[in-house]
């Protein structure tokens, strides 16, 4: 069974500074990668998908890259904002239907 | 607003009662999912939709959960005989390629 981690489990970071949350995952035959951000008692916005055969995705101030050989991703989030503070979540496909989350980061960017 | 629609977005229940969960996917999309989370985990797979076709349910769903989607767009999860072990928030998603789209969630509270 796929298993996806997300470290570190919690994140607290000045304003402006430059992030990077890291996602892994136990299998590597996906189909993408996904990744979301989710706000105290709401649900998922996506943010960024990259697909199994692309090395990274660029939005705006975030970038995330994938090595699915190693079963890696990283969320990249340059000049953070206070706005930037809520649950980042990645998830992968594998199969056709189904998506493993991991648990998630929780990022607080502290003005 | 053409995103995923989820009503009601709360409902308090008394345990060993019945509840009924509405998702709206966005219009042309022929996927839909429903997701389960608990609080400070990432959400889990139940079921997914093609078109009016179930065609995967997970062992989360009990035989309690039965989900539909008779014409192909909205859906609904219903869990009969509530359990306090049901208190989450269900997720709906839906897609027509790649990206999944999910929509604000419904909170459910058995006391």
């Amino acid at each position: 069974k796929q298993e996806v981690t997300q470290i570190p489990a919690a994140l607290s970071v000045p304003e402006g500074e430059n992030l990077v949350l890291n996602c892994s995952f136990t299998d590597s035959a996906i189909y993408n990668l996904q990744w979301f951000r989710q706000d105290p008692g709401k649900g998922l916005t996506s943010l960024l998908l990259i697909q199994s055969s692309q090395r990274e995705q660029t939005s705006g101030r975030l970038n995330a890259s994938l090595d699915k050989s190693s079963g890696r991703s990283t969320l990249y989030i340059a000049a953070s904002q206070p706005g930037d503070s809520a649950t980042y979540l990645c998830a992968v496909k594998t199969g056709a239907n189904n998506l493993f989350f991991g648990t998630g980061t929780r990022l607080t960017v502290i003005p | 607003d053409t995103g995923v629609s989820q009503n009601p977005r709360h409902k308090i229940t008394k345990r060993g009662q019945n509840v009924t969960f509405r998702c709206d996917p966005i219009s042309e999309h022929n996927r839909l999912y429903w997701y389960r989370q608990t609080l400070g985990q990432g959400p889990e797979f139940l079921t997914y939709f093609q078109n009016e076709a179930q065609l995967e349910k997970s062992r989360l769903l009990s035989d309690r959960f039965s989900a539909e989607r008779p014409k192909g767009s909205f859906s609904t999860l219903e869990i009969q005989r509530t359990e306090q072990g049901d208190s989450a928030m269900y997720l709906c998603a839906s897609s027509l390629m790649a990206e999944a789209f999910f929509g604000q969630g419904t909170r459910l509270t058995v006391v």
